[in-house]
């Protein structure tokens, strides 16, 4: 069963701090590997799709690595508007035409300080 | 450009009752999605639609149901409402059937007392 867990659950950090948010996974074949983050009562909002391990993606202060079992997220000198949820999702191979989908993790709350 | 419309925004619904969501894709998307979060919890996949056909359906009762229009915007139903259907449902529109990644609409806060 293809699966998703992301470390940790919450982090809290003083602005400038820089640290990774960790997604491991588990599928029997891999598209793509999609970071989103969410703010409170809203949708997720697309940040990095990879696709092969090795791949890297920058946007801001965020950089999204992937290796053949995991992710990783990092985030250098984060900022209060940073705070979110980060979710890390995942999507099978299907051998079907026409379905795809998203598994997802549970997510890390991140709270920075000023 | 507008991004995906979900309507209504928050609803309140009896235990036993039925409701209807709704979602409007990017123009030129053919494909939508349909996620139940569940507060603390990452989007779990309902439904997939493309080309007006459902092409996949996620680990939930027979109570959820939903249908593609012409226009490729979805209406999802669900009936025979309980407690833990509480939740934030999240339609997600993607070029093709997603191929080229997701994008989320803000989602319909339903709760059910």
């Amino acid at each position: 069963e293809d699966q998703v867990t992301q470390s940790p659950e919450a982090l809290r950090l003083q602005e400038g701090e820089s640290s990774s948010l960790n997604c491991s996974y588990t599928v029997s074949g891999l598209r793509g590997l999609f970071w989103y983050r969410q703010d409170p009562g809203k949708g997720p909002e697309f940040l990095f799709t990879l696709y092969s391990a090795g791949e890297e993606k920058e946007k801001e202060r965020l950089k999204a690595t992937l290796t053949k079992k995991e992710s990783f997220l990092h985030i250098t000198a984060p900022k209060p508007e940073d705070s979110a949820t980060y979710l890390c999702a995942v999507q099978p191979l299907i051998s079907n035409t026409g379905f795809q989908k998203l598994v997802f993790g549970t997510g890390t709350r991140l709270l920075v300080s000023p | 450009d507008a991004g995906v419309t979900q309507s209504p925004t928050h609803l309140i619904k009896t235990r036993g009752q039925h409701v209807t969501l709704r979602c409007s894709p990017i123009s030129g998307h053919k494909s939508v999605s349909w996620y139940q979060q569940v507060l603390g919890q990452g989007p779990q996949f309902i439904f997939q639609y493309y080309e007006k056909e459902e092409r996949g359906r996620g680990n939930f009762p027979d109570r959820f149901s939903a249908r593609q229009f012409p226009n490729y915007s979805s209406e999802l139903n669900v009936n025979a409402l309980l407690l833990g259907d509480s939740a934030l449902y999240l339609c997600a529109s993607s070029l093709e059937w997603g191929l080229y990644g997701y994008t989320f609409g803000s989602g319909t806060r339903l709760t059910v007392v």
